[in-house]
């Protein structure tokens, strides 16, 4: 099983819509949570942190479920520029890596 | 303020040549990381310095790959003889305190690798 995993999508919505995204990973012991957001042929940029109590910024919102063993994102409103893939990361504690999954494809459809 | 810094952008080469690529990372930070991204396998962590040492680089795929950092402000990865297969998307980033605490990775514009 791979340490993080995504849905590699496409995710085609309209505008408007509200979409969500959920990454699970499998070592128990991951510790920092991130969601990065790439756009076609650009570099990896930080969207947001995924605390424990979940967190909110603007449209976006990123919750963890330790039990579960999944983190997600929720885009509500969605922009024509929300489209990227978007990237869950993970950092699992003791060990010095972080392991990014594979992306998830988000098309916003006029 | 100026991002992480790489160059070149594009190379392209053929089978067996040297490739170097190199990475200016953000003045302060303390964490360098070379990644490398393909359609079939995602972005993978090549290596990782903390404060000029290498820390891990299990993820470097064989021994025609290197990478150094000689001082705070530079780093090279340098692919000897190169392969079709290396063509990919190679990225640097770098992050404050590193791994461990989990911080923000900021990523230059990464260098576009084709080899014939």
């Amino acid at each position: 099983r791979k340490e993080v995993e995504q849905d590699p999508g496409p995710f085609n919505v309209p505008e408007g819509a509200t979409v969500a995204f959920n990454c699970t990973y499998s070592n128990s012991a991951s510790q920092s949570f991130f969601w990065y957001r790439q756009d076609c042929r650009k570099e990896p940029k930080l969207l947001m942190s995924v605390y424990s109590s979940g967190n909110e910024d603007g449209r976006f919102t990123a919750q963890l479920n330790r039990a579960s063993q999944y983190i997600s994102l929720l885009i509500r409103d969605s922009k024509l520029s929300d489209s990227a893939t978007y990237l869950c990361v993970v950092n699992i504690r003791g060990y010095q890596k972080v392991t990014f999954g594979t992306g998830t494809k988000l098309q916003v459809i006029p | 303020d100026a991002g992480v810094i790489q160059s070149p952008r594009h190379e392209v080469t053929e089978m067996g040549q040297e490739v170097t690529l190199r990475c200016k990372p953000i003045s302060g930070h303390n964490s360098l990381f070379w990644y490398r991204q393909t359609m079939m396998r995602g972005l993978e962590l090549l290596i990782y310095f903390n404060n000029n040492v290498p820390i891990d680089d299990s993820g470097m795929p064989e021994d025609r790959f290197s990478a150094k950092m000689p001082n705070a402000s530079f780093s090279t990865l340098k692919i000897q003889p190169s392969e079709p297969r290396d063509s990919a998307v190679y990225f640097c980033a770098s992050s404050f305190w590193g791994v461990p605490a989990g911080e923000t990775q900021y990523f230059g514009p990464g260098t576009r690798l084709l080899v014939l």
